[in-house]
């Protein structure tokens, strides 16, 4: 059983387009994070939320807009695909205090041409 | 604000010989210092971590790592590397304390020769 699912896994879309990535953590976790891996392999935290809250929104175009419906989801919404937003994304959950360290999902692999 | 620098993108070794993968932080508060391993089409995986308390800390796969506060370093070992050690590593740095972020560091790629 997947710990920390995300979907779709690869996504390929045109420029212009909105698409949205889903993830789910079945860990009991509280706290669910967005990171960005560029093609360069650095990754850069983009959002966290704590128990469906927003507590780390990084310097992120407004294009990019999480939504946690529950504290055992956080979707990552984008509005109007550019080039450069070509990555993979990964989903990560931790209890609550990130002294445990995270869980990663497998990521989402999204490019836009 | 936290970072983190690690010495050398790429790192081969051969199999059976000893694996070092260097990590140097910086942070202006005591800091939570991980090691996490990314393989292939895969999400990362955390390897190891050190909060408080013993400054030498062994994690899974037969790696290690210590913290040393005056050279500011937490680098990665491992006795004898194994073929199916070859992955991306990556070294993160947090502040202790309150919801702060895990700040990455670029990745070393460590290939391992037969």
């Amino acid at each position: 059983d997947t710990a920390v699912s995300q979907t779709p896994k690869y996504l390929v879309t045109q420029m212009g387009n909105d698409k949205s990535i889903k993830c789910e953590q079945n860990l009991g976790h509280d706290t669910m994070y967005w990171y960005k891996q560029d093609s360069k392999k650095f990754l850069k935290i983009m959002f966290s939320y704590n128990n469906k809250e927003l507590i780390i929104n990084e310097t992120v175009p407004n294009r990019f807009s999480p939504k946690s419906p529950d504290k055992a989801h956080l979707n990552l919404h984008i509005n109007s695909l550019e080039l450069g937003d070509s990555a993979v994304y990964f989903c990560a959950s931790s209890p609550g205090q990130k002294s445990y360290g995270y869980t990663f999902g497998s990521g989402t692999r999204l490019t836009v041409v | 604000a936290q970072s983190v620098t690690q010495l050398g993108s790429h790192v081969s070794v051969s199999e059976g010989a000893l694996v070092l993968l260097r990590c140097n932080y910086s942070s202006s508060v005591p800091p939570y210092l991980f090691w996490y391993v990314q393989y292939p089409n895969q999400g990362l995986q955390l390897l190891l971590k050190y909060t408080t308390g013993a400054t030498l800390v062994k994690g899974i796969n037969g790696f290690e790592a210590e913290f040393k506060k005056s050279e500011t370093s937490f680098h990665l070992t491992k006795p004898s590397a194994h073929m199916s050690d070859a992955a991306e590593y990556f070294c993160a740095v947090s502040a202790s304390g309150g919801y702060q972020k895990v700040t990455f560091g670029i990745g070393t790629k460590l290939q391992v020769i037969p």
